[in-house]
């Protein structure tokens, strides 16, 4: 079984701050992905990250791929309401099945 | 172009009983997958089709079983429901390449009493 840690499993801050997620795994991926979940709506994909030690922005968003292909960081700068959402990262074999992570609820207060 | 979709968005069944939840893939992608993301959980993968037969199954006993037919939809059936399996049914499709993105529809929220 391939399992996916996050942490933390709960964020509140305030609108302006900064935050990071982390997402830890025993095994290695072929590629990891983050999504953001909005409630009653299935995942929306945010990033792909591939080769190990990569690192991809995605406006005030930043991913990082472990070197081992084994954990992955998100990283946001100066946080917004609209950031608010459940933010999880999974693992993809090669089959194109997902392992989802537990995932981190974050809140933006404004 | 539609994405994908799923129905019926929400259900309420009696332990016992069977259900089916039904998902089309996004236009072009021919690989369905199931998952299951019980409240405040990430989703678990339950099986993923192809070309009309399972592909992969997760660790999900054999109450659940599915079907994917030509047109590449595909059914989630559930026998014998038990009240742990009320929860966010999610689908996604997607190209049947390798490491290639998948499109989530929007669930189907099951709710056995």
């Amino acid at each position: 079984t391939q399992l996916l840690e996050q942490s933390p499993q709960f964020l509140s801050i305030q609108e302006g701050e900064n935050l990071t997620v982390y997402c830890n795994s025993s095994s290695v991926f072929s590629s990891l992905q983050w999504y953001r979940q909005e409630p009653g709506e299935g995942p929306v994909l945010l990033v792909t990250v591939v080769t190990g030690g990569e690192v991809k922005k995605l406006k005030r968003l930043t991913f990082q791929f472990g070197d081992a292909r084994k954990d992955s960081s998100l990283h946001i700068t100066a946080a917004q309401p609209g950031d608010t959402g459940l933010y999880l990262c999974a693992g993809q074999t090669g089959a194109n099945n997902l392992f989802f992570g537990t995932g981190t609820r974050l809140t933006v207060i404004p | 172009d539609a994405g994908v979709t799923q129905s019926p968005t929400h259900l309420i069944k009696t332990r016992g009983q069977q259900v089916t939840l039904r998902c089309s893939p996004k236009s072009g992608h021919d690989t369905v997958s199931w998952y299951q993301q019980a409240l405040g959980q990430g989703p678990q993968f339950i099986f993923q089709y192809y070309e009309e037969e399972e592909r992969q199954r997760g660790n999900f006993p054999d109450r659940f079983s599915g079907h994917q037919f030509p047109n590449y939809s595909s059914e989630l059936n559930v026998n014998a429901l038990l009240l742990g399996d009320s929860a966010l049914y999610l689908c996604a499709s997607s190209p049947g390449l390798p490491n290639t993105e998948a499109f989530f529809g929007q669930g189907t929220r099951l709710t056995v009493v």
